[in-house]
């Protein structure tokens, strides 16, 4: 039972390249997130899907966008990289159930740096 | 326009002694709020969770006590342990939100043997 995966761990990027992240979660959970944390930040929710079919936008969107392959897998592309997209990339999913309806448990991150 | 924040950015304390991290937030529809614990090149893990029924919940050594008159949360950690060091955040969450968290900044928390 590995929880929550990300690959790659780490990528740098130049500006205006394209790259997709890739997550995936083997707990059978219906919702699943993308975050980005900066320093001073916290965690900033980008995109989520509340259940295999559904997306939606998060708190910082822009320059983003999601795929929810399946129920396991929940991709994050960037199209055309910018430095401010310079970050530390979390993935997180959660049961979303009545008895559980917020915890999340996160992958180990993408630390992504684009110049 | 920061809903949960965190005013201390770190925290040292001595092992053995009592560690207490703070939180406030700003909007009345949260009704969840949780700790979550984050070591270095790793994700954040779940910690203690509180619903807004409750103003204490308690789990080994730790202890989340949540004021809701003052908007305002804290984590105690008794006794402290050098392994406690790590930053942690505080998290909200609104029945409306579809499980959505919002984070604060984060409190750097560090353990002194």
């Amino acid at each position: 039972n590995a929880g929550v995966t990300q690959t790659p761990k780490f990528q740098v990027l130049k500006t205006g390249q394209s790259m997709t992240l890739q997550c995936a979660q083997d707990m059978n959970h219906n919702s699943m997130y993308w975050y980005r944390q900066d320093p001073g930040m916290g965690l900033r929710l980008i995109y989520y899907s509340a259940s295999e079919g559904t997306t939606d936008k998060g708190e910082v969107p822009n320059g983003y966008n999601v795929s929810r392959l399946n129920k396991r897998e929940f991709s994050l592309r960037l199209e055309s990289a910018a430095p401010s997209q310079t970050s530390v990339y979390f993935c997180a999913s959660s049961e979303g159930s009545a008895q559980k309806p917020y915890e999340q448990y996160f992958g180990p991150g993408t630390r992504l740096t684009v110049t | 326009d920061q809903q949960v924040k965190q005013n201390s950015p770190s925290l040292s304390v001595q092992e053995g002694r009592i560690s207490i991290l703070n939180c406030d937030y700003t909007n009345s529809m949260f009704d969840y709020f949780l700790w979550y614990k984050k070591y270095p090149a790793e994700g954040p893990t779940f910690l203690i969770s509180i619903s807004s029924i409750k103003d204490k919940n308690e789990d080994g050594r730790f202890t989340v006590f949540l004021n809701k008159s003052a908007k305002h949360l804290s984590l105690h950690i008794v006794p402290s342990q050098p392994g406690d060091s790590a930053v942690y955040f505080c998290a909200a969450s609104a029945r409306s939100n579809t499980g959505k968290l919002i984070f604060g900044q984060g409190t750097t928390l560090q353990v002194k043997p």
